[in-house]
């Protein structure tokens, strides 16, 4: 079985400071593992993903995200935020690589403070 | 978003109506996905399509049916809607090797 927990529910910082969302998944198969970004009134967009390459995985806006299998992990980071980062973030899990089930998080809401 | 469209964009709707909700892409891909969004729950999968005509529950399909009778449009009714349906919901294409969504701009949908 699979599932994915994110850890908080909501986060603020200060613009120009650190972000660190946090998510923890279970799997019984090596995971694929995603973030993805959906701002006020829209779709969900594709931030970063990671299929079983570079432990380390970066996309777009200068985020990244770090595969830890012994902590069953995949917490997302950026060095630091801006004002456009303010949005809702979902960790999202499939199993393996072929599964076509995708399991979502039920997403962390990014302020950031001025 | 590009290469896929859901509409109507709003729709209030009194309860105990069928309700249809569309979403159309033009990106030829082979599996669709319907999704609900609420508070405290992130995203949850209603059901999804795998091909014309071929389609399977998700986690929450009770009270939804969906129809595929072409590749581009996905279409899922709520047979006799309910206030526990008020919600937006998503519809979400993926590619052939399932290595992520692409998602609509989202239905929001009110049953009173």
């Amino acid at each position: 079985a699979q599932s994915v927990t994110q850890l908080d529910s909501h986060v603020s910082v200060s613009e120009g400071t650190p972000v660190l969302l946090r998510c923890n998944y279970s799997s019984s198969y090596s995971p694929s593992l995603f973030w993805y970004v959906q701002h006020p009134n829209k779709g969900l967009q594709l931030l970063l993903k990671y299929t079983s390459a570079a432990t380390l995985v970066k996309g777009i806006n200068g985020f990244e995200a770090e595969f830890k299998k012994s902590e069953t992990s995949f917490h997302l980071t950026k060095p630091s935020a801006h004002m456009s980062d303010a949005a809702e973030y979902f960790c999202v899990v499939r199993e393996g690589n072929t599964g076509n089930q995708f399991y979502f998080g039920t997403g962390t809401s990014l302020t950031v403070i001025p | 978003d590009a290469g896929i469209t859901q509409s109507p964009r709003h729709k209030v709707t009194e309860t105990g109506t069928p309700v249809t909700l569309r979403c159309h892409q033009t990106e030829n891909h082979r599996y669709m996905y319907w999704y609900r969004q609420d508070p405290g729950h992130g995203l949850r999968l209603i059901h999804y399509s795998y091909g014309v005509k071929d389609t399977d529950k998700g986690e929450v399909s009770d009270g939804y049916s969906v129809s595929r009778s072409k590749t581009e449009d996905f279409l899922l009714t709520l047979e006799s809607a309910t206030s526990s349906q008020t919600s937006v919901y998503f519809c979400a294409i993926g590619g052939q090797g399932l290595d992520y969504f692409t998602f609509g701009s989202g239905t929001r949908l009110t049953v009173v």
